[in-house]
């Protein structure tokens, strides 16, 4: 069954520092998308980065970057020289192509704190 | 601009009465998707639609309906049936296909009286 767990509801990192966010997934799709979002206090969905299930380069955007290890069916993001300003939750998604039609889901989230 | 716009964005609501929550893109998305989310949760699916005149439910689907005759809407109804509606309401839309992220619109919050 199509499944996202994040288990870090909470993490601290010192500004300039970098942080992993950590996510795994569980599908039977060969097909699918993987997403990471950030969500401040406002509650808008701000889109951070993608990766195919195909993608052989990890992606990055900036000071993001998707750590994509497929075999152990994980998509970690890194966040590298933190800034106050990522302080906020951070949500891991997956979209399975054909087994379930395009259906979208979200882990439970990692709320960061970032301290100066 | 191109969008996603969701509407109201504060909603109260007296128990027993169904509520619809508005949900409307102009990108010409295929896909759209509606999801609740509780304080300090993540974000759980409701419904789903890839195509008009199609939807799927999502994981808690109880409680509530939707349709989608134009590709540009996608009407959440909060009905009685709803047993704890009072949560924030997120509606999303993306190509479709998975190969791109979905947007979100800004929500709107419902609170039941």
């Amino acid at each position: 069954a199509q499944k996202i767990t994040q288990t870090q509801p909470g993490m601290f990192v010192q500004e300039k520092e970098a942080v992993t966010l950590d996510c795994t997934y569980d599908t039977s799709d060969q097909s699918y998308g993987l997403f990471w979002y950030k969500q401040p206090s406002s509650g808008e969905m701000i889109f951070l980065i993608y990766q195919g299930s195909y993608d052989e380069q990890n992606a990055t955007e900036g000071r993001y970057s998707l750590n994509f290890q497929k075999a152990r069916k994980s998509a970690n993001l890194v966040i590298s020289a933190s800034q106050l300003g990522d302080s906020a939750m951070y949500f891991c998604a997956m979209i399975e192509i054909y087994n379930q039609g395009g259906k979208l889901i979200f882990g439970q989230g990692t709320e960061l704190s970032v301290k100066p | 601009d191109g969008g996603i716009t969701q509407s109201p964005k504060y909603l109260f609501r007296k128990e027993g009465q169904n509520v619809t929550l508005s949900c409307e893109q102009n990108l010409n998305h295929d896909a759209m998707y509606w999801y609740r989310q509780d304080p300090g949760q993540g974000l759980r699916l409701i419904y789903y639609s890839q195509i008009v005149n199609d939807f799927q439910k999502g994981d808690i689907a109880e409680g509530y309906s939707v349709s989608r005759e134009k590709k540009e809407s996608f009407p959440l109804t909060v009905t009685s049936a709803q047993k704890n509606p009072t949560a924030f309401y997120l509606c999303a839309s993306s190509i479709g296909g998975g190969v791109t992220e979905a947007f979100f619109g800004q929500g709107t919050r419902l609170t039941v009286v």
